[in-house]
C-alpha cells in the first residue's frame, strides 16, 4: 500500500526551530512535496525534493532520503503565523498521495 | 492572476438530498483534481482530469459520485444521494506540467444532517 505517516501535532515557541518528520511506505514515490494548510484555508505548496538531500526556500527547508523512506520539513525562526497543518505528499504517476498532517502550534 | 475557484464555499443538505460543487481551475491548467478531506486528515484524491478526460477515478465511490469536465476546462462533482458520512471539505485543485506543486481552492465545506 501507499502511505505517509507524520506525528499528529507538535508545539513550539516562536523564533524556535521545529522539524516535522514523515515516513513512507510506498513504492513508486518519485518525490516529496510540503504543503501547508491554514485552518480553513486551502493547502498551499511550500516545497518540493525530487532528488536526496536539502532543499532550502527562506525560512524552510525539506530533506529527502529515499533510501530510509523518510524526509522531513524544518522551520526556522518560527513565527506565530506558521501556526497550521502541515502535510507531506508522496508523488506517485501524476498524483499526489497526502500525509496524516501535522498540527504545528506555535506559542509566544 | 485568479487562482483556483470554487463555489458554494458552504453548503448544508439533508441525507439523501444531491449537492453539486464546481471548480474553474486555473487558465492554462489542463490537470484538474477533486479530493476530499475529512476534520484532521490530509486531503484524499477522488478523480483527476487530464483535460476532458478523467484519467484516474479509482477512489471515486461511484454509486452515488460523478463527476465531468465536459471542455477541459471547468468542473462539476455531484454526489447523489448523500448520506451523513459524505460530510467533509470538497478540495478542487489543478496543475500544470507537474503533479507536485498542485494549487488548491478554498474548498466547500459540506454538512450533510
Amino acid at each position: 500500500g501507499q502511505s505517509l505517516e507524520q506525528p499528529s501535532e507538535v508545539t513550539a515557541v516562536e523564533g524556535a526551530i521545529v522539524q516535522i518528520n514523515c515516513t513512507y511506505q510506498t513504492s513508486g514515490f518519485y518525490g516529496l512535496s510540503w504543503y501547508q494548510q491554514h485552518d480553513g484555508g486551502a493547502p498551499t505548496f511550500l516545497s518540493y525534493n525530487a532528488l536526496d538531500g536539502l532543499e532550502e526556500t527562506g525560512r524552510f527547508s525539506s530533506f529527502l532520503s529515499r533510501s530510509d523512506s523518510y524526509g522531513y520539513l524544518l522551520l526556522q525562526e518560527l513565527q506565530m503565523k506558521d501556526s497550521a497543518s502541515y502535510f507531506c505528499a508522496g508523488g506517485a504517476t501524476n498524483k499526489l498521495i497526502f500525509g496524516t498532517g501535522t498540527l504545528l502550534a506555535v506559542q509566544p | 492572476e485568479a487562482g483556483v475557484v470554487q463555489s458554494p464555499r458552504y453548503k448544508i443538505i439533508e441525507k439523501k438530498q444531491p449537492v453539486a460543487f464546481w471548480c474553474n481551475p486555473i487558465s492554462g491548467h489542463n490537470t484538474l483534481y477533486w479530493y476530499r478531506q475529512n476534520l484532521g486528515q490530509g486531503p484524499e484524491l477522488l478523480i483527476r482530469y487530464e483535460n476532458e478526460e478523467a484519467v484516474d477515478d479509482s477512489q471515486l465511490p461511484k454509486d452515488r459520485f460523478s463527476a465531468e469536465r465536459l471542455k477541459g476546462v471547468d468542473s462539476t462533482l455531484k454526489i447523489q444521494p448523500a448520506e451523513l458520512g459524505d460530510s467533509a471539505v470538497y478540495l478542487c485543485a489543478s496543475s500544470g506540467l507537474t503533479a507536485y506543486e498542485q494549487y488548491f481552492g478554498p474548498g466547500t465545506r459540506l454538512t450533510v444532517t
